[in-house]
């Protein structure tokens, strides 16, 4: 089992559409979890951290999900600005680093 | 204020020829790490940097790959006798203290071996 896995999509959604990404992870332990952006050929950057209350920003809600090892992102009102890959990250087991899932691709389009 | 910077943005090099690949992290970031991302793969750990020791190099692929920090600052990575499967996006990241802190990246050199 990969120790991030995301679906890759690519989802095509329209302007103003409510989309949600999912994302599971191997390692219990592992305590620190994120969700990063990437716009196309630039470099990653944090969207936002997730706890295990659930937290939201604006148009974004993140979910943690210990029992299940799972992770969500939901976006509401989406945007053009919104296309990009969705990274899904977790801390390893020493939180020297961090794991990376593939990316799941948004489109959105007018 | 000045993010993470890399060099060269772009790197080609013939199979076999060793390169060095520079970092410079965002000044008082203690933290450094690097990954690459390959083509259709996902961001990869290579090193992690606390000050000048590196506790992690767990991610290194191959004792061809070797990374310095000097001064609690600039890094290099440096790889010797390249291959073509080491053609990726190496990207630097730094954080301010401890690892748990967010990371921010550098726009990455996209290193092609022919």
């Amino acid at each position: 089992r990969k120790e991030v896995e995301q679906d890759p999509g690519p989802f095509n959604v329209p302007e103003g559409a409510t989309v949600a990404f999912n994302c599971t992870y191997s390692n219990s332990a592992s305590q620190s979890f994120f969700w990063y952006r990437q716009d196309c050929r630039k470099e990653p950057k944090l969207l936002m951290s997730v706890y295990s209350s659930g937290n939201e920003d604006g148009r974004f809600t993140a979910q943690l999900n210990r029992a299940s090892q799972y992770i969500s992102l939901l976006i509401r009102d989406s945007k053009l600005s919104d296309s990009a890959t969705y990274l899904c990250v977790v801390h390893n087991q020493a939180g020297t680093a961090l794991i990376f899932g593939k990316g799941t691709t948004l489109s959105v389009s007018s | 204020g000045a993010g993470v910077s890399q060099s060269p943005s772009n790197k080609v090099t013939e199979k076999g020829k060793d390169v060095e690949l520079r970092c410079d992290p965002i000044s008082g970031h203690t933290a450094l790490y690097w990954y690459r991302q390959s083509l259709g793969q996902g961001l990869e750990f290579l090193i992690y940097f606390q000050g000048n020791s590196a506790p992690d190099k767990s991610g290194l692929p191959s004792d061809r790959f070797s990374a310095e920090r000097t001064g609690g600052s600039v890094s290099t990575l440096t790889i010797q006798r390249t291959q073509q499967e080491d053609s990726a996006v190496y990207l630097c990241a730094s954080s301010l203290g401890t690892s748990v802190n967010e990371q921010f990246f550098g726009p990455g050199t996209r290193l092609t071996v022919l």
